[in-house]
């Protein structure tokens, strides 16, 4: 059974810093890309950084672009995301979500954690 | 770039079929044969239900089915049960070198 559980979520100031952490099990995580969602309670779902199998290839939308950083370590199963400089609009629920190939560039999201809650306010 | 455009809610009984769209542009559903769709129940994670236009993960009903003509996509849920009311939400592939993945702002269906 696939499995994604992420954590790292929590209350931030503005301007400040937080690190998402995403464990997988149940398939070979180093065949997979992966991919940050966000969602703000409510709300619309929004792509927010993605990465190839082997990390060689990562993009971000232009929302979060200079800001966050997404990696990855394969011999811990894990995804991460570094978030910098979070601003209110950051506020949202973050799934960590498995790639349906190596590619993130293809963008299909095949299976989703729970979430991670991420909220910025002073 | 923009959000792709669904309808805010569709309805349908149970046993019936229902219809509903997601229309992008040229540099997103109509330039691409990469349209995704996914199932949303209230506090839960999304759920893949079709993948570049057509197709199906195992495990989903093939009581549903994409299709897409121009720069408009469409999901069309067959035999509808109590279960199918969630949120449905569609993404595509787009143009943009980085940030390959645009959304949808999402449809509520309402099982009658």
């Amino acid at each position: 059974e696939v499995q994604l559980v992420e954590s790292g979520g929590g209350l931030a100031q503005p301007g400040r810093s937080l690190r998402l952490t995403c464990v997988a099990s149940g398939f070979t995580f180093d065949d997979s890309a992966m991919h940050w969602v966000r969602q703000v309670p409510g709300k619309g779902l929004e792509w927010v950084s993605g990465i190839s199998w082997n990390g060689n290839n990562i993009g971000y939308a232009d929302s979060v672009e200079g800001r966050f950083t997404i990696s990855r370590d394969n011999a811990k199963n894990s995804l991460y995301l570094q978030m910098n400089s979070l601003g209110p609009e950051d506020t949202a629920l973050y799934y960590c979500a498995k790639g349906y190939s190596g590619r993130y560039e293809t963008a299909i999201f095949h299976y989703w954690g729970q979430g991670s809650l991420v909220t910025v306010s002073s | 770039q923009s959000a792709l455009t669904q309808p805010a809610s569709v309805s349908g009984s149970p046993g019936q079929s229902i219809t509903m769209s997601c229309t992008g542009s040229s540099s997103d559903v109509g330039g691409y044969n990469y349209v995704s769709w996914y199932q949303q129940h209230p506090g839960k994670a999304p759920k893949l239900m079709i993948y570049d236009v057509t197709n199906r993960p195992s495990g989903v009903s093939d009581r549903f089915s994409g299709s897409k003509s121009g720069n408009t996509a469409s999901l069309t849920i067959s035999g509808l049960q109590a279960e199918d009311e969630a949120d449905y939400y569609c993404s595509s592939l787009t143009a943009s070198r980085t940030s390959p993945a645009v959304f949808g702002g999402g449809t509520k269906l309402t099982v009658l």
